[in-house]
């Protein structure tokens, strides 16, 4: 797996957006971005993920740089629900691969 | 998304028991599934590695053993805790994808096991 390095914590308003970054860059060409989270006592949430282009779906969106080397995981309009633990996995590109999971980044919306 | 489904959601066993915990993939062939443990404020750490009808690998430091994972079906992988002692008290989470697909994986809601 590529190491990540994300923040430990990060706060945000109810009803901001919210943009949670990650740093990749021994990532290889074909390796793909994931973004999980968990919230308490939960099994982990799939959000997204992505490999070059930018990518949108009803969660989130997740935006890569050219170079691929970071990346930011984005949540349009923060609630407190999204409150959770923010995980970016950039797994080996290998069929049956596990996600390794590092600290991620404790997200903390608050009214 | 997919659908996976684990159970029980929590278990109290004593010493010396063992208990088992199922994890199921409802709508999707998992041809391979994780198991995690997590203690608390900790990330998870992933156990063991199952392909369907294979043993499974374990991670390092990870008594095969003590914690026997069966995997004998596309929809279906348990992991058995034996001889339960209280330091096995810990939240199990079992994940499973469809590596033919090359999809994501796909996670249970955990399992809370206390041991007394």
């Amino acid at each position: 797996d590529a190491k990540t390095t994300q923040p430990p914590s990060m706060d945000c308003a109810e009803g901001r957006a919210a943009n949670l970054p990650c740093n990749h860059s021994t990532i290889s060409g074909n390796e793909y971005v994931y973004w999980y989270r968990q919230i308490h006592s939960q099994g982990p949430q799939y959000i997204i993920h992505g490999l070059k282009n930018n990518e949108t779906n009803e969660m989130a969106s997740l935006i890569i740089t050219e170079d691929r080397k970071s990346s930011t995981l984005i949540l349009p309009h923060a609630t407190l629900r999204d409150t959770a633990v923010y995980y970016c996995i950039a797994p080996t590109n290998q069929a049956g691969t596990a996600l390794i999971f590092g600290k991620g980044t404790t997200l903390s919306v608050s009214s | 998304g997919a659908v996976v489904s684990q159970h029980p959601s929590r278990v109290i066993c004593k010493s010396g028991t063992s208990v088992k915990i199922e994890c199921r993939s409802l709508d999707f062939q998992a041809t391979t599934m994780f198991w995690y443990r997590q203690f608390p404020k900790k990330s998870l750490m992933l156990m063991a590695t199952s392909n369907e009808g294979s043993k499974a690998t374990y991670e390092q430091g990870v008594e095969k053993d003590k914690f026997l994972i069966n995997h004998a079906s596309l929809t279906l992988s348990t992991l058995t805790v034996t001889s339960a002692h209280p330091e096995d008290s810990s939240f199990y989470i079992c994940s499973a994808r469809d590596s033919r697909q090359n999809t994501e994986a796909f996670f249970g809601q955990g399992t809370r096991l206390t041991v007394v």
